[in-house]
């Protein structure tokens, strides 16, 4: 079974516009982590974002949120006012407890911003 | 803002040869990763270390593969003998004792 589900290959969203990619995630484990990362086209990983699972606050970084609803396992990152520049992939990571903090991805949902 | 960097940016080797990956992670962090990436797939965990020891790795992780941390700043992946599905952006990641991991920009490595 998978343990990060991203059900949206790609995503458009207008520019200004705001958008949530979703991460679903599986783990029986009560302590864990979740993180969003974005991949420009030029490769790079770039943390965004990342939520506790004991955390009673939603995270949020500036334009970056994250909609954690722990009943319903789903992480969702929001992303409020897109720029061009958000245009990138997005990848939803778990860590699990006792993993050496090791993280397991999934397989990514790809963002297109338009003018 | 202290960063990890990677070198090469980009390795193109022949099957069968000896690569070695190179990283430097940010200057007091303790925990080090490799992760690969095939084109146009997930980012997948090969191996962490701490404390100048393997402290987890994957079933990706066979023999072929060694890390080491020669002085105190490198942390290097090898390869001993590669195949063409060793083709992948490979990404060295550290941590200090907080959750955040922080990744490198990758080095692309590709065999023919």
């Amino acid at each position: 079974a998978q343990k990060i589900t991203q059900t949206q290959p790609g995503m458009f969203v207008q520019e200004k516009e705001a958008v949530t990619l979703d991460c679903t995630y599986d783990t029986s484990d009560q302590s864990y982590g979740l993180f969003w990362y974005k991949q420009p086209s030029s490769g790079e990983m770039i943390f965004l974002i990342y939520q506790g699972s004991y955390d009673e606050q939603n995270a949020t970084e500036g334009r970056y949120s994250l909609n954690f609803q722990k009943a319903r396992k789903s992480a969702n990152l929001v992303i409020s006012a897109s720029q061009l520049g958000d245009s990138a992939m997005y990848f939803c990571a778990m860590r699990e407890a006792g993993s050496n903090y090791k993280l397991t991805f999934g397989k990514g949902t790809l963002l297109t911003v338009n003018p | 803002e202290p960063e990890v960097t990677q070198t090469p940016s980009h390795q193109v080797t022949q099957m069968g040869q000896e690569v070695i990956l190179r990283c430097v992670p940010i200057s007091n962090h303790l925990y080090f990763y490799w992760y690969r990436q095939i084109l146009g797939q997930k980012v997948e965990f090969l191996v962490s270390f701490y404390n100048n020891e393997i402290s987890e790795k994957s079933e990706i992780f066979d023999d072929q593969f060694s890390v080491e941390r020669p002085d105190g700043s490198n942390f290097t992946l090898k390869i001993r003998s590669t195949k063409l599905e060793d083709s992948a952006m490979y990404f060295c990641a550290s941590r200090i004792d907080t959750n955040e991991q922080y990744f490198g920009p990758g080095t692309r490595l590709t065999v023919t």
